[in-house]
């Protein structure tokens, strides 16, 4: 079954820590980028990759990291220096530099 | 600036009403628009975009340069069409590439 898979669908996290939120597609998508989804403001890019071992930041970056080892995986960690980390975050891929995005189903992310 | 607006939170109608979901934007070169919906407990999907000129689940929508807007539309709406509508524009970024500029939503409820 083709498509992207965003793990774990809930997460935890105690303020100052780093925590890290998969994504991996078998789509074979050049693509793939990260959103947040907050509500009433819909989603913000937060960093976006072309292809392997190269990411660019998005409109929101500060805070998090990303790596692009391999074409399929595309993680994103949320560092302590994000400084309101509760949100829900959406990955997406997509062919070439631009053609229809592909999402995940989400991770939600909440800050005790 | 790069914007989309959704003016409306909520738009609530009765079964067999016409619908018309807001959009503007601003972009100072040529825009490509799309609608993006997410029904209940599914990942966000491409509804249409304005290059194909295409009526998806009844829906059209179509892009007014003058009045830089592209208002989604359908002359009888369904039960089946609740759910969240995302318009969004893409827009340039370095080197080439594109991404997505998301409105903050617009809830459609269809009510029986």
């Amino acid at each position: 079954d083709g498509g992207i898979t965003q793990s774990p669908k809930y997460l935890f996290r105690k303020e100052g820590q780093n925590v890290t939120l998969s994504c991996e597609q078998n789509l074979n998508h050049d693509a793939m980028y990260w959103y947040r989804q907050d509500p009433g403001q819909g989603l913000r890019l937060i960093y976006y990759s072309q292809i392997v071992n190269d990411f660019q930041k998005g409109d929101i970056a500060e805070g998090y990291s990303v790596s692009r080892e391999k074409k399929e995986s595309f993680p994103l960690t949320v560092t302590s220096a994000q400084k309101n980390p509760t949100a829900f975050y959406l990955c997406a891929s997509s062919i070439e530099r631009f053609r229809e995005l592909f999402f995940g189903e989400g991770s939600r992310l909440t800050v005790l | 600036a790069q914007r989309v607006t959704q003016p409306e939170k909520l738009l609530s109608v009765f079964k067999g009403a016409p619908v018309e979901l807001k959009c503007n934007y601003s972009y100072s070169g040529s825009p490509e628009l799309f609608w993006y919906v997410q029904y209940s407990r599914q990942r966000l999907q491409l509804l249409l975009r304005h290059i194909s000129r295409e009526s998806i689940k009844g829906f059209t929508a179509d892009l007014n340069k003058g009045e830089t807007s592209f208002h989604l539309k359908k002359p009888f709406a369904q039960e089946e069409d609740s759910a969240m509508y995302y318009c969004a524009l893409s827009a340039a970024l370095s080197g080439g590439y594109n991404k997505l500029i998301f409105g903050a939503g617009t809830r459609l409820a269809v009510h029986p």
